[in-house]
């Protein structure tokens, strides 16, 4: 059965530290995963990540796949309390449009 | 500025009505999703729909039905509503992608309380 899983499931830091979020996954013919940041209402798209080692990075946030051990993280620097957020990653299953998403990390930045 | 628009964003329903959720999307895409969306259990695709009049069961449908009569409208009916139905229900619509996937936009979500 596909499936993806994040971690940590939440987390506290203060302003300035840095985070790094994982999402692993099971999925038949992974094709590519996407990152996306969930504030009070839709989630808004962050990355879409379809090769390994290849970091894609926007501003203060990062994100690198590991098609070998099947992973893919998340990186956050010098947080901002705007960064607080409950934070998706989704992946396509094998032959759909279907999207399988993760439950969540929820951020939280203290100022 | 791409846009997807839900009909409401707050409803409060009955057990046993009938319920109505719109969503438009003005990107002309040709995907369009309803989730549901429930604490510890993330994002839960009910239906999807890759072209006018097409649908496919998501992983979680019993109870639900969808209509896609234009390429830009995509409603969930909610044949009979009851309690355990109660949550937040999000649209999405996608280009098809290349092959890889394709980003989703989302529109701002439906919170439907059923009494």
């Amino acid at each position: 059965e596909d499936k993806v899983v994040q971690s940590p499931l939440s987390l506290v830091v203060h302003e300035g530290d840095t985070v790094t979020l994982n999402c692993s996954y099971e999925v038949t013919n992974f094709r590519s995963l996407l990152w996306y940041k969930q504030e009070k209402k839709a989630p808004t798209f962050l990355f879409m990540l379809t090769s390994s080692g290849i970091e894609k990075k926007s501003g203060r946030l990062s994100s690198i796949l590991d098609k070998k051990e099947l992973f893919s993280i998340l990186n956050i620097t010098a947080t901002q309390t705007g960064d607080s957020a409950v934070y998706l990653c989704a992946v396509p299953t094998s032959g759909t449009y279907k999207y399988i998403f993760g439950t969540g990390t929820r951020l939280k930045v203290l100022a | 500025d791409v846009k997807v628009t839900q009909s409401s964003r707050y409803l409060v329903k009955r057990t046993g009505e009938k319920v109505f959720l719109e969503c438009v999307q003005d990107m002309d895409h040709e995907n369009m999703f309803w989730y549901r969306q429930d604490p510890g259990l993330g994002l839960r695709l009910i239906y999807f729909s890759y072209d006018v009049k097409m649908k496919e069961k998501g992983d979680i449908p019993e109870g639900y039905s969808v209509s896609r009569e234009k390429k830009e409208r995509f409603s969930l009916i909610l044949e009979s509503a009851s309690t355990n139905q109660t949550s937040m229900y999000l649209c999405a619509s996608s280009t098809p992608g290349t092959g890889g996937g394709s980003e989703q936009f989302f529109g701002p979500g439906t919170r439907l309380t059923v009494l």
